[in-house]
């Protein structure tokens, strides 16, 4: 059973471009979180998607950030006009179910670097 | 507004030492305590988690004690080894938020020979 994957792995960008990060949930999970890590921070909380909705998304940018989780496909992290400041490591996390905690399983990450 | 606070930011054990690992929390509604572990270019794992109802929760040389009144709770791994060392992240969430998880700063922890 294949776990949370990510992708791409490493990505760089140059400011002004657009970023796209990918998700695969776990088999049978359909809730995903986007968590964002700083250097030297712990993560941060962007979104928490279900299929084909937003469910939360307080901890996103209010610009040149958004999400999706479509109804076929992995959900994806997007990042329009990048800026220095985005370089960070982008979790992707899946869980079965809401709200009890305890089965959020983590991706590798995707690892942006904004030149 | 940091809203859980972990220390020390490192931390150097001898193998077979005690691993001791500190958070602190400020909202009393928080109702979830996970801690993870994360090694070099992978992903958070989860290692032991606690409610508040107890105060200690064991699992193998890992154990977390929790102290309610005074917003606080700690990780201790036992006997520790060098294939402990990675960083560890403390967290916690909301009744409901389940997954939404508050997490600290994040300790790294090296156990040396």
């Amino acid at each position: 059973n294949a776990g949370v994957m990510q992708n791409p792995r490493h990505l760089v960008r140059r400011r002004g471009q657009e970023a796209r990060l990918r998700c695969s949930p776990m088999k049978g999970h359909s809730h995903v979180y986007w968590y964002r890590q700083l250097p030297e921070e712990g993560l941060k909380f962007m979104v928490y998607l279900q299929k084909e909705n937003i469910i939360d998304e307080s901890g996103m940018p209010k610009e040149r950030f958004s999400a999706e989780f479509p109804k076929e496909g992995p959900s994806i992290l997007r990042i329009q006009q990048v800026v220095r400041g985005d370089s960070a490591a982008y979790f992707c996390a899946s869980s079965p179910r809401q709200g009890i905690g305890g089965e959020l399983f983590f991706g590798e990450g995707s690892r942006l670097t904004v030149l | 507004q940091q809203q859980v606070k972990q220390s020390p930011q490192s931390l150097i054990v001898q193998k077979g030492g005690i691993s001791i690992i500190n958070c602190a929390y400020e909202n009393t509604a928080f109702d979830y305590f996970p801690w993870y572990q994360q090694f070099p270019g992978k992903g958070p794992a989860l290692l032991i988690a606690i409610r508040p109802d107890v105060s200690e929760k064991k699992e193998g040389r890992f154990t977390i004690s929790f102290n309610k009144s005074a917003k606080q709770f700690s990780l201790h791994i036992m006997d520790s080894q060098p294939g402990d060392s990675a960083t560890y992240f403390c967290a916690a969430s909301y009744p409901g938020g389940g997954n939404k998880l508050t997490f600290g700063t994040g300790t790294q922890l090296k156990v040396e020979l």
